[in-house]
This record gives structure tokens, C-alpha cells and sequence, in this order.
């Protein structure tokens, strides 16, 4: 069965501070991963898709097929990267979400 | 591009009555369209997927006889909450994609209230 695992509902980190927000899939054919980011009151925004290999807002996230890991990261932190950020698997038509990280950098 | 619009933004009904949410890809044909419910900071959870012209796929735990969804045309998907009570308010979101190799795009949601 599919599934995507975000280990960390919470995480918080300081301005200017490395963030690395945690994806593990379980998927058995070839996975497509997402990332998806939803800012207060604003509607979910595809942030980055690991297809594309492209940093987005100074985020990169790279599939590791071994570790079955599609890791979100940045190296300096800001103030308005504060915001729900959700993995996703897409397997077929079907996209799987997982439970989301709430991140918030503190001034 | 890839819009998708979502009306009404929020909503209030009495218990009872019946309450249609709007999707619709504004610059694209949606192939296949998708509908979440989300509680408050919690993840997503699949309530249907809809093709255009078929029936909606309901994901287990959903009452199809309560969340009607119909899927019209290539732009369009509605979902209707009928006999609304309480325990069915929540924050209702759409999506869609345009193809096989698309990414999900969202609506902005609807937020049902029912008293």
C-alpha cells in the first residue's frame, strides 16, 4: 500500500537557521513526490515536484530511492517560509498526502 | 495558469438542508477531479475522485449518498453535502489535474458551517 509518512507534526526554527522538513514514502512502482505548501489562509500551492530537480524559494528536495526519502530542505530559514508544508506521493491518478509539518521560523 | 476556482468561499446552513460547493478549472480541462475535507491542522483526507462523465470514486468511510458528487464537464465538479448536520462541518477543498503527468492544483477551499 501506498503511504507517505512526515514524522514531524511541528518544527520550528530560527531565522537564518538550516530546515529540513522529513518525507518518507512507501511505495512499490516508480514513486512521483510532491511538495506542497499551504500559507495562513491561502489555498495548498505546489511547491516543488522532484521531477523537476529545480529549487523553489531556496527549497530543494532530492528523492532517495534507498532511504525511500523525499527530504525538504533549505539553508537559511525565513520569516514568511512559516506555513503547513505537505509531502505527496502520486501513484497513478491517485495522490497521497501526508499528515504535514507546520513549520514556523522565529524571528 | 492552472486555476482552479471554488465557490462558495464559506458557507452557513441550517441542519437539514443541503449545500452545493462549486470546482471549476478556469484555464484548463480537468481529466480528473479530486475532493478533501480538512480538519482543523490536520492533513487531507480523499473524500472522491471524479472523471468526467462516470461516477465518482468514493474512498472508504464516505457516504455516497451524502456527499453526491457529479462531474459534468471537463471543468467542472460539483459536491453536494445533503442533509447537512453539524458533524459535517468542516473545510472542503477541490482539485484537479490536467493530465497524466500533472501536478494537483487546488481551489482555494469552502469552509461549511452548519448550525
Amino acid at each position: 500500500a501506498q503511504r507517505v509518512t512526515q514524522p514531524e507534526k511541528l518544527l520550528s526554527v530560527f531565522k537564518g537557521a538550516p530546515v529540513e522538513l522529513k518525507c518518507n514514502y512507501s511505495y512499490s512502482g516508480s514513486p512521483e513526490l510532491f511538495w506542497y505548501v499551504q500559507y495562513s489562509r491561502q489555498r495548498l500551492q505546489l511547491l516543488l515536484r522532484h521531477i523537476s530537480r529545480e529549487s523553489i524559494k531556496g527549497f530543494t528536495a532530492d528523492l532517495n530511492k534507498g532511504e525511500t526519502s523525499f527530504h525538504l530542505k533549505k539553508p537559511f530559514a525565513q520569516e514568511e517560509d512559516s506555513a503547513m508544508y505537505y509531502c505527496a506521493l502520486r501513484a497513478g491518478n491517485q495522490f497521497y498526502f501526508g499528515t504535514g509539518t507546520s513549520l514556523t521560523v522565529i524571528p | 495558469g492552472a486555476v482552479v476556482s471554488q465557490h462558495p468561499s464559506w458557507v452557513i446552513c441550517k441542519s437539514g438542508t443541503s449545500v452545493k460547493i462549486e470546482c471549476r478549472s478556469l484555464d484548463f480541462q480537468a481529466t480528473t477531479m479530486f475532493w478533501y475535507r480538512q480538519f482543523p491542522k490536520q492533513s487531507l483526507m480523499l473524500m472522491a475522485t471524479s472523471n468526467e462523465g462516470s461516477k465518482a470514486t468514493y474512498e472508504q468511510g464516505v457516504e455516497k449518498d451524502k456527499f453526491l458528487i457529479n462531474h459534468a464537464s471537463l471543468t467542472l465538479s460539483t459536491l453536494t453535502v445533503t442533509s447537512a448536520h453539524p458533524e459535517d462541518s468542516s473545510f472542503y477543498i477541490c482539485s484537479a489535474i490536467s493530465g497524466a503527468s500533472s501536478p494537483l492544483h487546488f481551489g482555494n477551499g469552502t469552509r461549511l458551517t452548519v448550525t
